[in-house]
């Protein structure tokens, strides 16, 4: 089946840096959605893409989905130590099955 | 008023034994679903459910059998637990192919 792969798995950085995490897929995607999960707690939906090149911003965070639409991207600028957690890509398949990428988990230290 | 609820957050049980675990959400989406995330903590789709009719079932052992009584509940029960069934289980609605809230999770732990 389709798999949805996030680059890279574990980044630590130190607060202030920025961050950024590749979701690449081998087909075609209908759409993209991102996640937050806290350690210790639940995903949380961020945002979700839909045409060819689109950009998002939501405060410190840039949302790209590629022109191909197979592959995207979530760009966190001056990260904060309240940005840990894992960030999760997903897509919406057939039969809206809601399949999720393998995850990046983001460190900030002081 | 908490939007997608799942009972029990904790769960510790036997091998052998068969437990439920049961989830609500008063958003009115028309789809729900059972993710279950491992150590690793990959998010593996087992179930999706829309508007109560069962549309996807992820190769998941016969030992799981989702009910879904109206669109607004998604129980999930497991019999002859196993040591490998041991992880986080979550709930999780959507409206179409809109973004999905979760429930707090149920960490099971198969002793």
């Amino acid at each position: 089946g389709q798999q949805v792969m996030q680059i890279p798995q574990y980044q630590h950085v130190q607060e202030g840096e920025d961050f950024t995490t590749y979701c690449n897929s081998s087909t075609t995607l209908s759409n993209i959605q991102w996640y937050k999960q806290r350690p210790g707690g639940h995903p949380v939906f961020l945002i979700q893409l839909v045409k060819s090149g689109e950009v998002k911003k939501q405060k410190r965070l840039t949302f790209q989905f590629g022109e191909a639409k197979k592959n995207s991207s979530l760009h966190i600028t001056a990260t904060q130590t309240t940005d840990v957690g894992t960030y999760f890509c997903a897509n919406t398949g057939t039969a809206s099955k809601l399949t999720f990428g393998t995850g990046t988990r983001l460190q900030v230290t002081l | 008023d908490t939007a997608v609820s799942q009972t029990p957050k904790y769960l510790v049980t036997q091998m052998g034994n068969d437990k439920s675990i049961k989830c609500e959400q008063n958003l009115g989406h028309d789809t729900m679903y059972w993710y279950k995330q491992d150590s690793k903590k990959f998010l593996k789709i087992m179930f999706s459910y829309n508007n109560k009719e069962l549309i996807i079932n992820e190769t998941v052992p016969n030992r799981f059998s989702p009910k879904s009584p109206d669109k607004a509940h998604l129980n999930l029960h497991i019999n002859s637990l196993e040591l490998g069934d041991s992880a986080v289980y979550f709930c999780a609605s959507s409206q179409g192919r809109g973004g999905a809230f979760f429930g707090q999770g149920t960490r099971l732990t198969v002793v």
